[in-house]
């Protein structure tokens, strides 16, 4: 099946430094990502929806100054957590899907921690 | 607005015995629906979708509009069905959110 790589899969930063997490699709073209952060014992919330060279919708709630999201290619999505706090320290996970196909395809996430 | 409920947070049941996860939806549009599975330490990944009314790995849900329901069922539990389980839906917008997951354990 497809394949989404995402990118660190762990990472540690100092509060108010900014963290960049990549998601690729390895093997199909993304024209659509998905980024999304759980909490412990929680579902996955979505974030935001993006299309390939358009910007990036976010749900209700996410600030989008914060959660920088970038889809620049058809294959690459970038999540940039600026200025994070220790609240932001979380599960995030990137989907991706096709054109063609019905349901995403999952990285195996990154844990972030703000410290 | 949409949601997507999954009201056990925990099921077990035997080795053998039936099963069924349960999930409901609220959406105004046409929904898609999804089930995905994460098994122990690995990726999140799809397990069947209503659209293509597939059956993979014993598992099936139909989707019933007047229920607003698409539960997951298998006759026979085996012990490599334990997992976490997340009911999931697709809007019109193409945005896909989740239930907050049931997690099976099937007993020897």
């Amino acid at each position: 099946g497809a394949v989404v790589s995402q990118h660190p899969s762990r990472v540690i930063c100092k509060s108010g430094t900014s963290v960049k997490i990549e998601c690729r699709s390895l093997d199909f073209q993304a024209t659509t990502m998905f980024w999304y952060r759980q909490f412990p014992k929680q579902s996955l919330m979505l974030m935001a929806t993006s299309n390939e060279g358009s910007k990036a919708t976010y749900e209700q709630g996410v600030e989008k100054d914060k959660f920088l999201i970038n889809h620049a290619s058809l294959t690459l999505s970038t999540l940039t957590v600026t200025s994070a706090h220790p609240e932001d320290s979380s599960f995030y996970i990137c989907s991706a899907r096709d054109g063609a196909s019905l349901g995403a395809f999952f990285g195996q996430g990154t844990r972030l921690t703000v410290v | 607005a949409q949601r997507v409920t999954q009201p056990e947070k925990l099921l077990s049941v035997f080795k053998g015995a039936p099963v069924e996860l349960k999930c409901n939806y609220s959406y105004s549009g046409s929904p898609e629906l999804f089930w995905y599975v994460q098994y122990s330490r690995q990726r999140l990944q799809l397990l069947l979708r209503h659209i293509s009314r597939e059956s993979i790995k014993g598992f099936t849900a139909d989707l019933n509009k007047g229920e607003t329901s698409f539960h997951l069922k298998k006759p026979f539990a085996q012990e490599e069905d334990s997992a976490m389980y997340y009911c999931a839906l697709q809007t019109g917008a193409n945005n896909l959110f989740f239930g907050t997951g049931t997690r099976l354990t099937v007993i020897p």
